[in-house]
């Protein structure tokens, strides 16, 4: 089993509307954990980390399942300017390194 | 945007052949890192390095070294070029060991025939 899982889509949205996906992770000793984002032929960049309390940044919203071992991504209102891939990344101290998964495409649609 | 550059951005090369490529920072941070990143895989880490001249493999360190003798930069070196190392090439820089909070350069695309 792949340590990060991710479904890479892509999940075509309509504008204005609300996508969600999730990050599988096989660790469970894993501690941290992050979304990126990354455009097309750009560098990642972080959105976002993911507390246990799960956490929102304007339109956007990650959840934690430790149970479950997964991460979550919400987004509301989906804007064209948000069409990228967005990666999971999970940093477990047993490996003592990050993780990143391949990501999970997204097409907003006029 | 943090201050990293990446050099050269991209470049061709035949089989066989040395390539180094730069990672320059500005930011005075300790940690970084060199990923490679392939259609189909997640951001693979190739070497890190902690400080001046202490370095260390990564998941994917065959046929690479490095080197950092200065906290700005760090190389990363493909002794001899093979086809399986054609990839996109980040850079990446943190205030601390292994931290979620990377910098990333613009990347470095890199083809060898």
């Amino acid at each position: 089993r792949k340590e990060v899982e991710q479904d890479p889509g892509p999940f075509n949205v309509p504008e204005g509307a609300t996508v969600a996906f999730n990050c599988t992770y096989s660790n469970s000793a894993s501690q941290s954990f992050f979304w990126y984002r990354q455009d097309c032929r750009k560098e990642p960049k972080l959105l976002m980390s993911v507390y246990s309390s799960g956490n929102e940044d304007g339109r956007f919203t990650a959840q934690l399942n430790r149970a479950s071992q997964y991460i979550s991504l919400l987004i509301r209102d989906s804007k064209l300017s948000d069409s990228a891939t967005y990666l999971c990344v999970v940093f477990s101290y047993g490996n003592n390194r990050l993780a990143f998964g391949k990501g999970n495409q997204v097409v907003v649609i006029p | 945007d943090a201050g990293i550059t990446q050099s050269p951005r991209h470049k061709v090369t035949e089989t066989g052949t040395p390539v180094t490529l730069r990672c320059h920072q500005t930011e005075n941070h300790r940690y970084m890192y060199w990923y490679r990143q392939d259609p189909g895989h997640g951001l693979r880490l190739i070497h890190y390095s902690y400080g001046v001249k202490d370095t260390d493999k990564g998941e994917v360190s065959d046929g690479y070294s490095v080197s950092r003798s200065k906290t700005e930069d760090f190389l990363l070196t493909l002794e001899s070029a093979t086809s399986s190392q054609t990839s996109v090439y980040f850079c990446a820089i943190s205030l601390g060991p292994h931290d979620g909070e990377l910098f990333f350069g613009e990347g470095s695309r890199l083809t060898v025939l």
